[in-house]
């Protein structure tokens, strides 16, 4: 079964500083990964994607992924953040993307922006 | 587009009642949506997948007649707590599943439910 880890459970960054978040999987094949942001109180919202080709992915609200498979991972990037991008994030993977795919989640990041 | 409503947004109920949570799509049809729950300060776990006009499909260890699933309309399922109990207060967040060009699947959530049992 696939499964994903999210090995920072905190992270505090100062506002402008460049963010990265650890996302990573556990899938025999080729896997299908997510990135969310969850606000507090609000439901997920999709930052980006990994399907195939490219593995440097773009998302919204100026966020990056890189797949890479020799390591198992698909880190999130930010250059510069900034105090609205305080929110959990999670990392998630499913095995296929036809039918009723299901999504694995990890816990989750949590994020701080200090001014 | 792809937007997915749920209601409430909050609800607090007295053990041994039931609830009913909505989630809708508003701007497309989705067969299939999809039920997680959330503690607080974890992560999401899906309790089953909600097929239109079939049963719903439970993951291990969701007891079924205690979570109803209901798909009736490609717009709406709704997820019924029966006699619940305080041990079922968590954050509820359904998803709907939608088809994207290319024939890929993608899942736009609902901005959750947050159910408090006394």
């Amino acid at each position: 079964a696939q499964s994903v880890t999210q090995p920072d459970i905190h992270i505090t960054v100062s506002e402008g500083a460049s963010l990265e978040l650890r996302c990573n999987y556990s899938y025999g094949a080729t896997p299908y990964l997510f990135w969310y942001v969850q606000s507090p109180g609000q439901g997920l919202q999709l930052l980006l994607k990994y399907f195939s080709g490219d593995t440097l992915v773009q998302g919204i609200k100026g966020f990056e992924a890189e797949f890479k498979r020799s390591q198992s991972s698909f880190n999130l990037r930010k250059p510069s953040v900034h105090w609205s991008d305080a929110a959990e994030y999670f990392c998630a993977v499913a095995k296929s993307n036809f039918g009723n795919e299901k999504l694995t989640f990890g816990t989750g990041t949590r994020l701080t922006i200090i001014p | 587009g792809a937007v997915v409503s749920q209601h409430p947004s909050w609800v607090i109920c007295k053990s041994g009642t039931s609830v009913k949570i909505e989630c809708r799509s508003l701007d497309f049809q989705a067969t299939t949506m999809f039920w997680y729950r959330q503690f607080p300060k974890q992560s999401l776990m899906l309790m089953a997948t909600s097929n239109e006009g079939s049963k719903a499909t439970y993951e291990q260890g969701v007891e079924k007649d205690k979570f109803l699933i209901n798909h009736a309309s490609l717009t709406l399922s709704t997820l019924t707590v029966t006699s619940a109990h305080p041990e079922d207060s968590s954050f509820y967040i359904c998803s709907a599943r939608i088809q994207t060009s290319g024939g890929l699947y993608e899942q736009y959530f609902g901005p959750g439910t947050r159910l408090t049992v006394t």
